[in-house]
């Protein structure tokens, strides 16, 4: 199994210019959502989605839009780039496993975004 | 914020020594997971303790959760070179849906050789 899939690992934008980060995952997880990681903060949830047509804000979802259409995939939108949104993206899904509340979290390897 | 908060921010231990990492949060819980991240990798998954566990064992890992405290810790016993990277905890709030983790600032590990 391939696991969580991200697509690309690197990416360099321009302010103002848009790009979709891929994101693609062969468990049959319901659950997706997309973190940012930086510097002395953690991971910081931005959006999820509850399974295929279902998705929600999480702690920063301003300047990125997500939609779930199948199952397999969950892809974030930046529709315009800003220099705050250089940071490292993770993708990661979870399903209910041995128990509902006994499972993790499988993560991505990420996207480094810088934005100039 | 909802994050939770993990000290120290960074350790730094000779190889055959303990390290402990401290992790407090805010909410209710269903469970307390810990992670480890290399450099330049994602996250791992290292062991989950569930609200009505006290301590949990894997391997050279302990952890320990304090309800009433908010607290968690995760001891690494007889520490390698090979451990060196950020250690994550990470909160299930009671009433989420499973999946919807917190997760706290890290601690960076460093083990010397």
């Amino acid at each position: 199994n391939a696991g969580v899939t991200q697509t690309p690992k690197f990416q360099v934008l321009k302010t103002g210019q848009s790009m979709t980060l891929q994101c693609a995952q062969d468990m049959n997880h319901e659950y997706m959502s997309w973190y940012r990681q930086d510097p002395g903060m953690g991971l910081r949830l931005i959006h999820y989605s509850v399974g295929a047509g279902i998705t929600d804000q999480g702690e920063v979802p301003n300047g990125y839009n997500v939609s779930r259409s199948t199952t397999e995939d969950f892809p974030l939108r930046l529709l315009s780039a800003a220099p705050s949104q250089t940071s490292v993206y993770f993708c990661a899904s979870w399903g209910p496993g041995q128990g509902y509340y006994n499972s993790p979290l499988h993560f991505g390897n990420g996207t480094r975004l810088t934005v100039t | 914020s909802q994050q939770g908060e993990e000290d120290p921010q960074a350790l730094s231990i000779q190889e055959g020594e303990n390290a402990t990492m401290n992790c407090s949060y805010k909410t209710s819980i269903n469970n307390l997971q810990w992670y480890r991240q290399n450099s330049g990798r994602g996250l791992v998954h290292l062991i989950l303790i569930r609200s009505n566990e006290r301590e949990k064992h894997s391997g050279r890992l302990r952890v320990t959760l304090d309800t009433s405290k908010k607290s968690s810790s995760l001891l690494i016993t007889a520490s390698r070179a090979a451990d060196t990277a950020s250690y994550f905890c990470a909160t299930d709030a009671r009433h989420n849906q499973g999946g919807k983790l917190i997760f706290g600032q890290g601690t960076e590990l460093s083990v010397k050789p």
